[in-house]
């Protein structure tokens, strides 16, 4: 595989489920991301990891608890999700700093 | 707070023709700025990356300028095809501990009709 890639592609939970996204990244990159996009806002930053250790957490509720066990995979833990969490949830990695490359996205459905 | 602003939201322009979308933002002491492509329902495919020291990128049918002091950034495409239809978002990041850290618009919606 190469670049990011982001599993599962789509996932309907409801708002009891625990559940987990996962992302890795191919590129040798030593930071990753995590962003969401709602219809109509611009996409937002989540969280960063660099070098594993997170750099940055923009406000996010703690239902989202990220997880960095090395530069290469990034997790996102899900618990008592809220209908208003239903987003793309795209990851993305680049060295820190630079050209940021993303994954294809996990589609969320929180009922 | 840096904002990004996208005019136009959508723009449909036929086959072959040169467009230029453009792209503001508020606080000029930006690291770098980035365009991107993003397909519906897709991730997004990075397309162009300007530090802030330069002036412009190119690549294929693409050009991307940055004028810093005025915040602005536009994206020049070049005979446009089909193909090219997406949406398209700008991003920039600041200096500082946040280099990583992009602030995006909200996109502009590109239709090239045959």
């Amino acid at each position: 595989e190469t670049g990011v890639t982001q599993t599962p592609r789509h996932l309907v939970m409801g708002m009891t489920n625990k559940k987990s996204l996962k992302c890795e990244q191919h590129l040798g990159h030593n930071a990753m991301y995590w962003y969401k996009q709602s219809a109509k806002k611009p996409l937002e930053l989540m969280f960063v990891y660099s070098l594993e250790e997170r750099v940055e957490n923009n406000s996010v509720p703690s239902r989202f608890s990220p997880e960095c066990p090395n530069s290469s995979h990034l997790f996102l833990h899900l618990h008592t999700l809220q209908p208003e969490d239903s987003a793309l949830y795209l990851c993305a990695s680049s060295q820190f700093g630079n050209e940021q490359f993303f994954g294809p996205g996990t589609r969320l459905t929180v009922l | 707070k840096q904002e990004v602003t996208q005019i136009p939201a959508a723009l449909s322009v036929p086959e072959g023709e040169n467009l230029v979308l453009n792209c503001s933002f508020t606080d000029s002491a930006i690291y770098n700025l980035q365009w991107f492509r993003q397909d519906p329902g897709k991730g997004l495919t990075s397309l162009l990356l300007i530090q802030s020291s330069q002036r412009e990128q190119t690549s294929g049918r693409l050009n991307a300028s940055l004028d810093k002091s005025s915040g602005r950034s536009t994206l020049y495409i070049a005979a446009s095809q089909p193909g090219d239809s997406a949406t398209y978002l700008c991003a920039v990041s600041r200096y500082g501990g946040s280099q990583g850290n992009l602030i995006f618009g909200k996109g502009t919606k590109l239709s090239v009709k045959p």
